[in-house]
């Protein structure tokens, strides 16, 4: 069974641009959830997905929104890009929602540089 | 503020030698908790998990014990090999205010096995 895939690997961008990435979780997974990875503040959670509805948030501003598609990929997007978004992005996916305790599965991310 | 601490942020062991990673929550209210490890360049991988109406679980050369009096958990790895080498992270899940859950992650420690 394939793993949860994270599209692109890395990417580099530059202030004030925006950005897409792609998650695509294990086949049967319906829940994804969405954290960001960096040296200072560790992991933390963005938000999490279930059926194409935002169940939970993070504290992160608005400029970080996600989505999820009826087949249950999903995809994050942050606008006006600060140097402080560098980070790792994470996704992670489980066959229920977050708030079931089912373990949550993870991608190997996707590096995000900015400029 | 929300966290989920380990006690040490580095262990070398010798390989053979059994393993102790601790971690210290904070939310008394959560009732499932997840031990991942990170390698290099990859995601956090699921290693154990453990639901609070248990005070240990065991897997494959790991065992998780579960202290819920002074919030506390600890993973095992006994005969701790090369391939052990990563950091590890305890995370516990957070249900949200009315739905969705998150899961919080301590700050990792890092394990590094000496041949």
């Amino acid at each position: 069974k394939a793993g949860v895939t994270q599209t692109p690997r890395y990417l580099i961008k530059t202030r004030g641009q925006q950005v897409t990435l792609s998650c695509s979780p294990i086949s049967g997974h319906r829940s994804v959830s969405w954290y960001q990875q960096t040296p200072g503040q560790g992991l933390q959670f963005l938000f999490e997905y279930f059926s194409e509805t935002q169940r939970n948030k993070g504290n992160f501003p608005g400029r970080f929104s996600g989505r999820q598609f009826s087949n249950s990929r999903s995809e994050m997007n942050v606008s006006t890009l600060e140097l402080g978004d560098s980070a790792l992005y994470l996704c992670a996916s489980s066959l229920e929602p977050a708030d079931s305790n089912q373990p949550q599965h993870f991608g190997d991310g996707t590096r995000l540089s900015i400029l | 503020g929300e966290s989920v601490g380990l006690h040490l942020p580095t262990l070398s062991v010798q390989e053979g030698d059994n393993s102790i990673i601790n971690c210290a929550y904070s939310n008394s209210a959560s009732d499932y908790f997840i031990w991942y490890k990170q390698e290099s360049g990859k995601g956090p991988q699921f290693i154990i998990d453990i639901r609070s109406n248990m005070d240990k679980r065991q897997g494959q050369r790991v065992t998780v014990l579960l202290n819920k009096t002074v919030k506390h958990l600890s993973l095992q790895i006994a005969a701790t090999q090369p391939g052990d080498s990563a950091v590890y992270f305890c995370a516990e899940n957070v249900r949200g205010g009315r739905q969705g859950g998150k899961l919080i992650f301590g700050q990792g420690t890092e394990l590094s096995v000496k041949p």
